[in-house]
């Protein structure tokens, strides 16, 4: 069935650093991507999407490109701070098909100041 | 516009007992879904309604997890009875369509 697979974690940086996470996906036909946030106790929240080959999302500093030909979605920010430290998911909605989203296992980032 | 309602918030109960939890989505949503998350993954789609029919329940374990959508809106996941490794957040979410998902809080639960 379709799947993503996320980036191990966790991921420790410094303040101002890069990030990058990387995300592979496994689907048939044409699935919209997502990430998603979760930031210490509280639920998740949608950080950015793309639903088509190409499209790049972009929130609050954070991007990623839908590559259909590496079938990535990597999620990546120039220069974290420390609100950034949270866990992040990668996510699939199939299409067509019948709605059903699935995660990837979440990596934790930590920002140090 | 409100988001998705679930209460409660958290519960400990004793391995065996029952539990239940309700979700109400954000009005309007077709889909709605029950996911679980154990401390350290993802989350885990538990069930799927589409309006009050289910669309996937794969891996619900039915044996002891039962769930309901009363009239396309509310809905309820209940477990009985409870084992230890049932504990976990349990999330709500709801959607308009094949967008993103919009999550609730979540309720955590332990049993001892």
């Amino acid at each position: 069935g379709d799947s993503v697979t996320q980036m191990e974690g966790p991921v420790t940086l410094s303040e101002e650093a890069f990030l990058t996470i990387n995300c592979t996906y496994t689907a048939t036909g044409y699935p919209s991507l997502f990430w998603y946030v979760q930031y210490p106790g509280e639920g998740l929240q949608l950080l950015l999407k793309a639903t088509k080959a190409d499209d790049k999302g972009s929130n609050k500093g954070f991007e990623a490109t839908y590559r259909k030909e590496t079938t990535s979605f990597h999620l990546e920010k120039g220069s974290v701070q420390v609100s950034d430290s949270a866990v992040y998911f990668c996510a699939l909605h199939p299409w067509p098909a019948d709605y059903k989203l699935s995660f990837g296992a979440g990596t934790t980032v930590t920002v140090r100041a | 516009e409100a988001g998705v309602a679930q209460s409660p918030r958290y519960k400990i109960i004793e391995k065996r007992q029952s539990v239940a939890f309700w979700c109400n989505p954000i009005s309007g949503h077709a889909t709605l879904y029950w996911y679980q998350q154990i401390l350290g993954q993802g989350p885990k789609l538990l069930i799927q309604f589409q309006n009050n029919g289910v669309v996937d329940d794969s891996q619900l374990p039915k044996d002891r997890f039962s769930a309901e959508r009363l009239k396309g809106v509310d809905s309820t996941l209940k477990i009985q009875p409870a084992k230890l490794e049932d504990s976990a957040v349990y999330l709500c979410a709801s959607s308009p369509s094949n967008t993103e998902a919009f999550f609730g809080q979540g309720t955590r639960l332990t049993v001892v």
